[in-house]
């Protein structure tokens, strides 16, 4: 069974930082590209961030670009978003989710995990 | 590409047939999933390609469209089934979503 489990999210003031994981098992990491997706409070999702399956590519969203940083550790089985320089409007549940490629169908958003909580606040 | 999606919110009752569109901005083939969000929970893939549905998801949802209109209809609706509703394309980047279309028990 695919699971994925974020953590590290929680209460940070402007300005600050926060390191967000994402634990994977029930199926082999290092093959799947792997997504950020962040939802505001009563709001719609919104893509954050993706990186392939080795790491050596990586996109993101214009509205985080140069602050926030998508790594994976494949020995670990961990995917991470580093957040730097947080702003107000980053308050979101984050969500990890793997990427599965159907043949001739395109990419798709198949697993999630349930979401950390980050809230940017003085 | 931007996606719109239509209404924004729906009232239907149990048994009810319901059908949800997403317009694209721009031509995106087929490459268009249907995701199902339940609050507090994350959202759940349904259908890909526009019209197959992901493994385990029932056969009362259905997708239908290719280029820039899509729907997603569900045939019968059920109690388990109102939720929020987001279209996605993943294949031309940036990746986004519609705004959801928030389905209410009327």
């Amino acid at each position: 069974e695919v699971q994925l489990v974020e953590s590290g999210g929680g209460l940070v003031q402007p300005g600050g930082s926060l390191r967000l994981s994402c634990a994977a098992s029930g199926f082999t990491f290092s093959s799947y590209w792997m997504h950020w997706v962040r939802q505001a409070p009563g709001k719609g999702l919104v893509w954050v961030s993706r990186i392939n399956s080795d790491g050596s590519s990586t996109s993101y969203a214009d509205s985080v670009k140069g602050r926030f940083t998508i790594s994976r550790d494949n020995a670990k089985n961990t995917l991470y978003l580093q957040m730097n320089s947080l702003r107000a409007e980053d308050t979101a549940v984050y969500y990890c989710a793997r990427d599965r490629y159907y043949y001739g169908s395109g990419s798709y958003l198949a697993d999630w995990g349930q979401g950390t909580l980050v809230t940017v606040s003085s | 590409i931007q996606l719109t999606q239509s209404p924004s919110s729906l009232s239907a009752s149990v048994g009810d047939r319901v059908t949800i569109t997403c317009r694209a901005s721009q031509g995106i083939s087929s490459y268009l999933a249907w995701y199902q969000q339940k609050p507090g929970k994350a959202p759940k893939l349904l259908i890909y390609a526009a019209s197959t549905l992901q493994s385990g998801v029932p056969s009362r949802f259905s997708g239908s469209g290719s280029g820039t209109d899509f729907t997603l209809t569900i045939s019968s609706l059920q109690p388990e089934d109102f939720a929020t509703y987001y279209c996605q394309q993943l294949n031309s980047y940036p990746p986004t979503f519609g705004q959801g279309t928030k389905l209410e028990i009327k």
